[in-house]
């Protein structure tokens, strides 16, 4: 199993400039989410889906769109591209568990710069 | 609102000492911690689960515990190597909301030969 995948893994984007970010996963898993990771801030959610065909927002979802049209696939979607938005992107997934807590399997990331 | 608070300073120990890591939390009460291993470059890796009622929790040479009267969790890594120099990364969470997993911001171990 290939686990999460991410794609591209390095990304430069002019100011205003529009792109997706790939994520797909083998491991059959209803949840997903996109994280960022900035220095010494952490992660962040930005969005997280249950299943296909539903997503909703985290805590920095501001600038940024997803579609969840598979159970494999959670893209997400830059369209006007600023320098606030230079980080790291991670995606992850898990499975659902009721009320336990999975963990959750992340990506390596697509580290992406704005200028 | 809920905070999460990791050493931000790197913690530097000497291969074969146990090394401590804590994870401090505050204006909630979670019902489960998950700690990660984040390698530079790569993405986190889960280790270990603990779940309020548990006090401690072993995985080969972690062992995590979890005291929700002082609303924290501690992290051991005993007789350390070089290759566990990596950030770890602790989330502590509540039941259910999707799943979602708010993170800290890690704490950095480097293990010196």
């Amino acid at each position: 199993n290939a686990g999460v995948t991410q794609t591209p893994k390095f990304r430069i984007l002019k100011i205003g400039q529009s792109m997706t970010l790939q994520c797909t996963q083998d491991m059959n898993h209803n949840y997903m989410y996109w994280y960022r990771q900035d220095p010494g801030m952490g992660l962040k959610l930005i969005y997280y889906s249950v299943g296909a065909g539903i997503t909703d927002k985290g805590e920095v979802p501001n600038g940024y769109n997803v579609s969840r049209s598979t159970t494999e696939d959670f893209p997400l979607r830059l369209e006007l591209a600023a320098p606030s938005q230079t980080s790291v992107y991670f995606c992850a997934s898990s499975y659902f568990a009721g009320t336990d807590k999975p963990p959750l399997h992340f990506g390596n990331g697509t580290r992406l710069t704005v200028t | 609102s809920q905070k999460i608070e990791q050493n931000s300073e790197a913690l530097n120990i000497q291969e074969g000492k146990t090394a401590t890591l804590t994870c401090n939390y505050t204006n909630y009460s979670p019902a489960y911690l998950q700690w990660y291993r984040q390698d530079p470059g790569r993405g986190p890796v889960f280790l270990l689960l603990i779940r309020e009622n548990e006090k401690e929790k072993r995985k080969e040479r972690l062992k995590v515990t979890f005291d929700t009267t002082l609303k924290q969790s501690l992290f051991h890594i005993t007789a350390s190597q070089p290759a566990d120099s990596a950030t770890y990364l602790c989330a502590p969470s509540l039941t259910g909301g999707g799943n979602k997993l708010t993170f800290g911001t890690g704490t950095q171990l480097k293990v010196e030969l």
